[in-house]
């Protein structure tokens, strides 16, 4: 089956500028996640959506992103006026349920949108 | 959180197998142990998990140490298709939806 999609692949944009990254997860699964992969460093986690709920919004870097899932599904990741530190590969996961034992926390991960600010 | 430490890297030969170590010596009895992997270009991707016995999947095996505070990815025979970032990362099994906590993993090069 299809797996996790984002879109734009690629982003570039210009300092002060607002976009919107798009994450289609797994069809059926319940939990979604997105994380930031900055050049050469770790994967940082953000945020996560139980359903269309963000229980935990002390992941995101500046009030400047927000985050939303409707239909829990599509989710839509907005940072307003991006910086130049904001450059960096924003990934999108997905997993089947939450609380589920043995297969729980198995992450499905799209290829991410690379954003650059210049 | 407990916390993993991996090698930064690692080099092996093509159709050999690798060992790729993992040290967790504060783990929890209730952390489950997940390993990732990342290609070049890509997202992670899932590779295996266990509690306490050792796993085997069509992708790799991992071999838990008996008191958990160590674990080792094996791959038995590698390609160069294998080669990638590999991170050892701990869950906690009691429920919710944490996001996964990456370090900075094994850099695996795979010579020809």
């Amino acid at each position: 089956g299809a797996g996790v999609s984002q879109s734009p692949s690629n982003k570039v944009t210009e300092k002060g500028k607002d976009v919107e990254l798009r994450c289609d997860p797994i069809s059926g699964h319940t939990a979604l996640y997105w994380y930031r992969q900055s050049l050469g460093q770790g994967l940082e986690f953000l945020i996560y959506f139980q359903g269309n709920s963000a229980p935990d919004k002390s992941g995101l870097p500046s009030d400047r992103f927000s985050a939303e899932r409707t239909g829990g599904s599509v989710s839509t990741l907005t940072i307003q006026r991006t910086q130049q530190e904001d450059s960096a590969v924003y990934l999108c996961a997905s997993s089947p349920r939450i609380g589920a034992s043995g297969a729980k926390n198995i992450q499905y991960f799209g290829a991410g949108t690379r954003l650059s600010v210049l | 959180d407990a916390k993993t430490t991996q090698p930064n890297s690692m080099e092996s030969n093509e159709e050999e197998p690798v060992h790729l170590p993992c040290n967790h010596s504060t783990i929890s009895g209730t952390d489950y142990i997940h390993w990732y992997r990342q290609l070049p270009s890509q997202g992670p991707e899932y590779v295996i998990h266990g509690l306490t016995s050792n796993v085997n999947n069509r992708m790799a095996s991992l071999a838990i140490a008996e008191d958990r505070k160590s674990s080792t990815l094996i791959l038995h025979r590698a390609t160069l298709r294998d080669a990638a970032v590999y991170y050892c990362i701990l869950t906690y099994s009691g429920g919710g939806a944490d996001g996964l906590t990456f370090g900075k993993g094994t850099h695996l090069i795979i010579q020809p």
